[in-house]
């Protein structure tokens, strides 16, 4: 079945600076990849998500990059803020109906 | 528009009691996930509903775990009995449909002593 790695598990970043978590990727059937961000007491947010006709998705802050020879995927955030830390996770799908998996996540820290 | 409610948010039982959560999807999300979040790992899947039937369960250990989905809104996660490892956080998502990304309730922090 499919499985998802995620590198860094942890990472600090200065305010302003940017932050680029890497996500792997084992079927080379998936075709759908949302990142979520779960903070603290709260359940996962959907952030952003891309699917495999795309190879780059971006909204404000938030980019995508998705390369499927290679079968991985990364978040970039730029200008981080502090209330950008939080935990990260990726995650990959095959069809509609197949189960979404996670990756182990990302402890994201923005230092002020 | 309002979440995806769960209750309740935290329950503290002792091994072989059984214990029931709730989950109100958003309205007219046809699809409905049940996900198990052990401390410091990410979201495993349960059991997916397509409105009131059982689109995927083969993660969901059968003989402690029942859900089910009456009139395809509301949804209830039953263990019984508990076990020790069933310590976890259980969160409820809903969707529109399958192939789109899902809106995840505050989660049920379940211990098991």
């Amino acid at each position: 079945g499919e499985n998802v790695e995620q590198h860094p598990s942890t990472l600090s970043v200065q305010e302003g600076d940017s932050a680029v978590i890497k996500c792997t990727y084992s079927d080379s059937a998936s075709n759908y990849f949302p990142w979520y961000k779960q903070e603290l007491g709260k359940g996962p947010q959907l952030i952003i998500d891309i699917r495999s006709n795309v190879g780059e998705k971006k909204d404000q802050r938030i980019a995508v990059t998705l390369n499927k020879t290679a079968k991985h995927f990364s978040l970039h955030i730029t200008e981080t803020q502090p209330e950008d830390s939080a935990v990260y996770f990726c995650a990959a799908r095959r069809t509609s109906y197949d189960k979404v998996i996670f990756g182990p996540g990302t402890s994201l820290s923005v230092i002020p | 528009e309002a979440g995806v409610a769960q209750s309740p948010r935290y329950k503290i039982i002792e091994k072989r009691q059984s214990v029931a959560f709730w989950c109100n999807p958003i309205s007219g999300h046809a699809t409905l996930y049940w996900y198990q979040q052990i401390l410091g790992q990410g979201p495993k899947l349960l059991i997916q509903f397509q409105n009131n039937g059982v689109v995927d369960d083969s993660q969901l250990p059968k003989d402690r775990f029942s859900a089910e989905r009456l009139k395809g809104v509301d949804s209830t996660l039953k263990i019984q009995p508990a076990k020790l490892e069933d310590s976890a956080v259980y969160l409820c998502a809903s969707s529109p449909s399958a192939d789109r990304g899902s809106a995840f309730g505050a989660g049920s922090r379940l211990t098991v002593l």
